[in-house]
């Protein structure tokens, strides 16, 4: 049962443009969600959070958005660049003394120069 | 200098053997984690320590057993290999058990 969904495995996008990539959520008990970048051979690198009382956060190029009523999030990178290039994963977890991440299963976001 | 750190990277192996992948972070943080990252590409965590303790075990075979014999190290040991254990194993900690959690490189153990 796969509780945090990434529909689409891949995303191609032209270098200056902007990437959105989407994530949806099934737990209505999820409140803290991160966005994680992988290169291959390497381990996932957090890139940026957002907690539920919030429905937008920014920092840099990377900005995440929230819609609890739809159970979504995206990530949006603008403008995107060719370093950008890699796998992407959305995680969520739910308050509680343990507390642990649910991934979904990546997105492969491609930037051409 | 490394934050997170796992031994080995690579890992080939017969059935039925027993093996160890070793992980230690330098970050202070008190909360470390055990994933399994399958042929699925699905990340899944297997196992949480906290400050020695463990707190979170997913439903993973009594083969594989975590140990943590300090805040900075959290090993995994595995019992009598199969197929299905083919996965790359990602080690992380986190300063709190809800946050950014800080991902080692990888160990890739192959199962033959």
């Amino acid at each position: 049962d796969q509780q945090v969904k990434q529909n689409s495995p891949s995303l191609s996008v032209q270098e200056g443009r902007i990437s959105i990539l989407n994530c949806d959520y099934t737990n209505s008990m999820f409140d803290y969600f991160l966005w994680y970048k992988k290169y291959p051979a390497e381990g996932p690198t957090f890139l940026i959070s957002i907690s539920s009382i919030k429905d937008k956060n920014e920092d840099g190029r990377f900005t995440v958005f929230l819609n609890k009523s739809a159970k979504h999030l995206s990530l949006h990178i603008v403008p995107s660049q060719p370093g950008d290039s890699a796998v992407y994963f959305c995680a969520a977890s739910a308050t509680g003394a343990n507390s642990k991440l649910t991934f979904g299963k990546g997105i492969t976001l491609s930037v051409r120069p | 200098d490394t934050a997170v750190s796992q031994t080995p990277k690579y890992l080939v192996t017969q059935m039925g053997n027993d093996k160890s992948i070793k992980c230690e972070q330098n970050l202070g943080h008190d909360t470390m984690y055990w994933y399994k990252q399958d042929s699925k590409k699905f990340l899944k965590i297997m196992f949480s320590y906290n400050n020695k303790e463990l707190i979170i075990n997913e439903t993973v075979p009594n083969r594989f057993s975590p140990k943590s014999p300090d805040k900075a190290h959290l090993n995994l040991h595995i019992n009598s290999l199969e197929l299905g254990d083919s996965a790359v194993y990602f080690c992380a900690s986190s300063r709190w058990t809800q946050g950014e959690q800080f991902f080692g490189p990888g160990t890739r153990l192959t199962v033959l």
